[in-house]
């Protein structure tokens, strides 16, 4: 594998469902991020990690708890969802979290519906 | 608070011409770096060129280059040669002294044959 994956790449959920977004990258990055797309929206920052530590809570709502084991994984936990939470969640890594000199590597996305 | 304006919410380009997208911004800071990313239907954000405020040449990328006009604050995409595989949405963002990166509106671009 090579770049940043997610898994899964789709996924459907009800609004009582606990469900975990997944996110792996092997570029040896030092920052990940979470990030929500929304229809006819602009990309809205979640999380940022650096060296495993949050940074970052762009004020997201607490169904949403991330989680970074190590500088290479990073999860996105789910819990009673609504559904105006339905978008792509996009995962993203770069070297570190000085974002002014250094580009972000995005994964492919969850699509995410909740029903 | 960092601002990024991309007016053009689509645009339609003849295969092999050149097309040209805006991208303005917004920022108080000195220091501060520019991005295009390329986004086709598959989801996937695609990283294409970077600029950095302190850079004197535009920066370029293969068929990507960025006409950064730093008085105007002005980071346009220019892609040339257009083929049919760059039809996708097209982000602009910025990432200045608070650590984050922040995208604009994105324009779609559509390649005909």
């Amino acid at each position: 594998e090579t770049g940043v994956t997610q898994t899964p790449r789709h996924l459907v959920m009800g609004m009582t469902n606990k469900k975990s977004l997944k996110c792996e990258q092997h570029l040896g990055h030092n920052a990940m991020y979470w990030y929500k797309q929304s229809a006819k929206k602009p990309l809205e920052l979640m999380f940022v990690y650096n060296f495993k530590e949050q940074t970052e809570n762009n004020s997201v709502p607490s169904r949403f708890s991330p989680e970074c084991p190590n500088s290479s994984h990073l999860f996105l936990h789910l819990h009673t969802l609504q559904p105006e939470d339905s978008a792509l969640y996009l995962c993203a890594s770069s070297q570190d979290r000085f974002t002014r000199f250094y580009e972000q590597y995005f994964g492919p996305g969850t699509r995410l519906t909740v029903t | 608070a960092q601002k990024i304006t991309q007016t053009q919410p689509g645009m339609f380009v003849q295969e092999k011409e050149a097309v040209t997208l805006d991208c303005t911004y917004d920022t108080s800071d000195q220091s501060y770096g520019l991005f295009w990313y390329k986004q086709p239907s598959s989801g996937e954000m695609i990283f294409l060129i970077y600029q950095g405020s302190y850079d004197e040449q535009n920066a370029t990328e293969g068929r990507y280059s960025l006409n950064f006009q730093k008085a105007r604050k002005s980071a346009n995409l220019v892609i040339s040669a257009s083929q049919l595989g760059d039809s996708a949405m097209y982000f602009c963002a910025m990432s200045s002294n608070d650590y984050k990166l922040s995208f604009g509106a994105g324009t779609t671009v559509t390649v005909r044959a």
